[in-house]
């Protein structure tokens, strides 16, 4: 079946640091993929999306382009601030059926001052 | 749009009592999903609904699950004669349509503790 990668945690960096968060996945068919974010006490939230081959998905900062290629989509920021501090999960959506979201284990992010 | 509730947001119960979640989506959302997360994992598929068709269950989910959406509005997850591995987050998602590329907006779940 449909399964999602994420390189494992907990990732630690200075304020101002670069990140990059790796995605893999294995589907039938063009799945849409996803990020989504999980703040300290709060549920799981949509960070950003793509839907086809070579899309890049941008919200706050963050960048992911999805890489049919590779089977990638692999999460991206310049420059983190210390309330990036979070979990993120990779998902991507089946293309079939109920299009179930196939989520991650999840990577979490501490980012120091 | 005021979000996917769930509600209770924490339940402690002993082992072999039944416990009843709910969820209430976005309202103009057709689609429901329910997932389980446990610590250190994403969350599991378990169930989704069209309206109120429940259309595809999960392995995961044992004969002790049973889950609900009368009349395509609210849904009901409920477990009876709860066991020590039933302790996880159960999440409440829904979204709008028939296409893979919209997003599921997620509840802040209900945390179910098993003594």
């Amino acid at each position: 079946g449909d399964s999602v990668t994420q390189m494992e945690g907990p990732v630690t960096l200075s304020e101002e640091a670069f990140l990059t968060i790796n995605c893999t996945y294995t589907a039938t068919g063009y799945p849409s993929l996803f990020w989504y974010v999980q703040y300290p006490g709060e549920g799981l939230q949509l960070l950003l999306k793509a839907t086809k081959a070579d899309d890049k998905g941008s919200n706050k900062g963050f960048e992911a382009t999805y890489r049919k290629e590779t089977t990638s989509f692999h999460l991206e920021k310049g420059s983190v601030q210390v309330s990036d501090s979070a979990v993120y999960f990779c998902a991507l959506s089946e293309t079939t059926g109920g299009f179930k979201t196939i989520f991650g284990a999840g990577t979490r992010l501490f980012v120091k001052a | 749009d005021t979000g996917v509730s769930q509600d209770p947001r924490h339940k402690i119960t002993k082992r072999g009592q039944n416990v009843t979640f709910r969820c209430d989506p976005i309202s103009e959302h057709n689609r429901l999903y329910w997932y389980r997360q446990t610590l250190g994992q994403g969350p599991e598929f378990l169930t989704y609904f069209q309206n109120e068709a429940q259309l595809e269950k999960s392995r995961l989910l044992s004969d002790r699950f049973s889950a609900e959406r009368p009349k395509g509005s609210f849904s009901t997850l409920e477990i009876q004669r709860t066991e020590q591995g039933d302790s996880a987050m159960y999440l409440c998602a829904s979204s709008l349509g028939s296409y893979s590329n919209q997003p599921q907006h997620f509840g802040d779940g209900t945390r179910l503790s098993i003594l």
